[in-house]
């Protein structure tokens, strides 16, 4: 009954180094995302992947790349952490295409970048 | 572009209560509508998804409405209890013209405290 199991839980990096968040979802689900919170600004998406061979940006971007390693598994990967980058990185999943149906999110993974 | 409120930023209440959280939306074009739960250092849960051809939906002591034509959710919470304590986010589907969704617009969220 793991749902979405997002590694490391918790990380500290310092400016330039790299570093590759895991996520992998049990739910046979379609497409998966990631996003950031940050304090005042809210949940925003990173990149998406609303089906098997297929990955989009999207809100912010930047400094980010993934990776959908096959149906179950879509990693995030920072090649060059910067301070900006410190935040809570949520991984989520939905069954059907992108944002048509409920989503099931990760428990976080806490970056600090030094 | 669709932004998200949600109104207030934080709510106290007695255990007991019924209470009533607010989220709205400036573009009625929206695919759906979900209202999530987040605990402290956890991740977001999923409360109730609402499709845009729906009015409200139910869930236990749970009910989220719907209204497009205003731009405006609503979720009940009945007789309230210490463990609902949370913060509570409610997030928009945009409609593209084609009829798809498109992006997820998420609201800042109520942080709800309920007292024993």
């Amino acid at each position: 009954n793991a749902g979405v199991t997002q590694t490391p839980k918790f990380q500290v990096l310092k400016t330039g180094q790299s570093m590759t968040l895991q996520c992998a979802q049990d739910m046979n689900h379609n497409s998966m995302y990631w996003y950031r919170q940050d304090p005042g600004m809210g949940l925003r998406l990173i990149y998406y992947s609303a089906s098997e061979g297929t990955t989009d940006k999207g809100e912010v971007p930047n400094g980010y790349n993934v990776s959908r390693l096959n149906k179950r598994e879509f990693s995030l990967r920072l090649e060059s952490a910067a301070p900006s980058q410190t935040s809570v990185y949520f991984c989520a999943s939905s069954p059907q295409g992108w944002n048509t149906g409920e989503l099931f999110f990760g428990e976080g993974s806490r970056l600090t970048v030094l | 572009k669709q932004e998200v409120t949600q109104i207030p930023a934080a709510l106290s209440v007695p255990e007991g209560e019924n209470l009533v959280l607010n989220c709205s939306f400036t573009d009625s074009a929206i695919y759906n509508l979900q209202w999530f739960r987040q605990d402290p250092g956890k991740g977001l849960t999923s409360l109730l998804l609402i499709q845009s051809s729906q009015r409200e939906q139910t869930s236990g002591r749970l009910n989220a409405s719907l209204d497009k034509s205003s731009g405006r959710s609503t979720l009940y919470i009945a007789a309230s209890q210490p463990g609902d304590s949370a913060t509570y986010l409610c997030a928009v589907s945009h409609m593209y013209s084609g009829g798809g969704a498109d992006g997820l617009t998420f609201g800042k969220g109520t942080h709800l405290i309920i007292q024993p």
